[in-house]
Parts: C-alpha cells; structure tokens; sequence
C-alpha cells in the first residue's frame, strides 16, 4: 500500500513567486498534518485537517500561507508570494482516528526560495 | 509551549554501544511516541508508550516513561551504523485531538 505522497520533491523557486505543494494521504486516513522543517525552529506544525476541515490552522506563520483540503485524497499547501525565509522542508503526515494517534510522514518537499 | 525537548541535542557512539536518549514534556499526556529521521527522508513511527505504561520493548528499543517526572527515555541498545539517525519523542495530549507535539530531537551518530 502506498504511504503518503507528496510533490514535488523538490521546488527551488525566485522570490514573490506562488508555490503549491501537494500532498496525497494514505487511504482511509481521516487527519492530514502540514509540518514545516527547518535547522533553526526544528519541526513546526503549520495546520492540520480531519475529515477536508481544518481544525488547528494557529502555526501557519502568515496570510502568505494557505492550506485546503478539497477531498480525502489530495491537499494543497500554497505560499503566496513566496520569501527566501520560507525556504525549509516541508512535510505531510497522515493519522487514522483512534486513542493513539501514530502519524505517517511523506518524504517531504524540499523548498528553496532564491 | 507543548513541544518537548530532547537530551542530548546530539550523540556520537561507536557501533556495538548503547545509545540513551531522554525526553521531557510538559502537559499531562495520553502517549508518548517516538520516531527516527533519517537524513533527508520524513519521520517513522519507531514505538509508542501510553500513559499507563512504564516500559516497552520493541527489537533493539526500549523506552521508558515516568509521568510523574513528565519524562521518557529511548535506549537503542547493540547499536549499528543504520541507526544514525534524529531520534524525536513526541506526545498526544488527552484532549482527544490527533495532532502530536514534537521535540526539538537528538542526533545521533553511530561510528563503525
């Protein structure tokens, strides 16, 4: 079974551009997490979904930053315009409701913004 | 903040040794996970501990959790090159919410 699936893998992009980033979560998962990554604040959740709702969007740095989640299967996490200080990894993890909540990363997607 | 922090930030041992990691957390928590980083790749869930729980084995792991000193620990023991990795413990409040709290991590590296 595939796990979690994101892309692009990696994005290098000039400064003021728009990036999406895409994230297909393992099927059946009702929660989708965005978590950014970086050697200077570690990993950072930036919001996360259960059942397409966001539910916790309080670590998403700036109105720049949006997340949806139109279905189930696929989310997007959008920088607009984009700055050199969003240049981190960026991951999705998807979870399964229970009482004990084991989280499943995608490889990430590496953003450098010039 | 709920975010827990790892002890040490990073760790160098020799394959064969043991390797100790330690976590402190804050809140009052339903389980205490912890997962491995390699380098370049996303987080894998390597075991999770409930609140209930004192102790648990997995393979070559072990973790302990004390909730009374709000701590855990993660003992990698026989270590092999494969383990260089982050190690980072994360907890699940008791609010019911999935999302998890992550610590800042340690860095260990196992020389061959």
């Amino acid at each position: 079974d595939a796990g979690v699936i994101q892309s692009p893998r990696h994005e290098v992009t000039e400064m003021g551009q728009e990036v999406t980033l895409r994230c297909k979560p393992i099927s059946g998962h009702d929660y989708l997490f965005w978590y950014r990554q970086t050697m200077m604040r570690g990993l950072e959740l930036l919001i996360y979904f259960n059942n397409n709702v966001p539910i916790d969007d309080s670590g998403m740095p700036e109105d720049r930053f949006s997340a949806k989640m139109p279905n189930a299967s696929f989310s997007t996490l959008k920088i607009q315009p984009s700055e050199p200080r969003d240049s981190a990894v960026y991951f999705c993890a998807s979870s399964f409701t229970s009482s004990y909540n084991e989280q499943f990363f995608g490889p990430g997607t590496r953003l450098t913004v010039l | 903040s709920q975010q827990g922090e790892e002890d040490p930030q990073a760790l160098s041992i020799q394959e064969g040794e043991n390797a100790t990691m330690n976590c402190s957390y804050k809140t009052s928590i339903n389980n205490l996970q912890w997962y491995r980083q390699n380098s370049g790749r996303g987080l894998v869930h390597l075991i999770l501990i409930r609140s209930n729980e004192r102790e648990k084995h997995s393979g070559r792991l072990r973790v302990t959790l004390d909730t009374s000193k709000k701590s855990s620990s993660l003992l990698i023991t026989a270590s092999r090159a494969a383990d260089t990795a982050s190690y980072f413990c994360a907890t699940g409040d008791q609010t019911g919410a999935n999302n998890l709290f992550f610590g800042t991590g340690t860095r260990l590296t196992v020389i061959p």
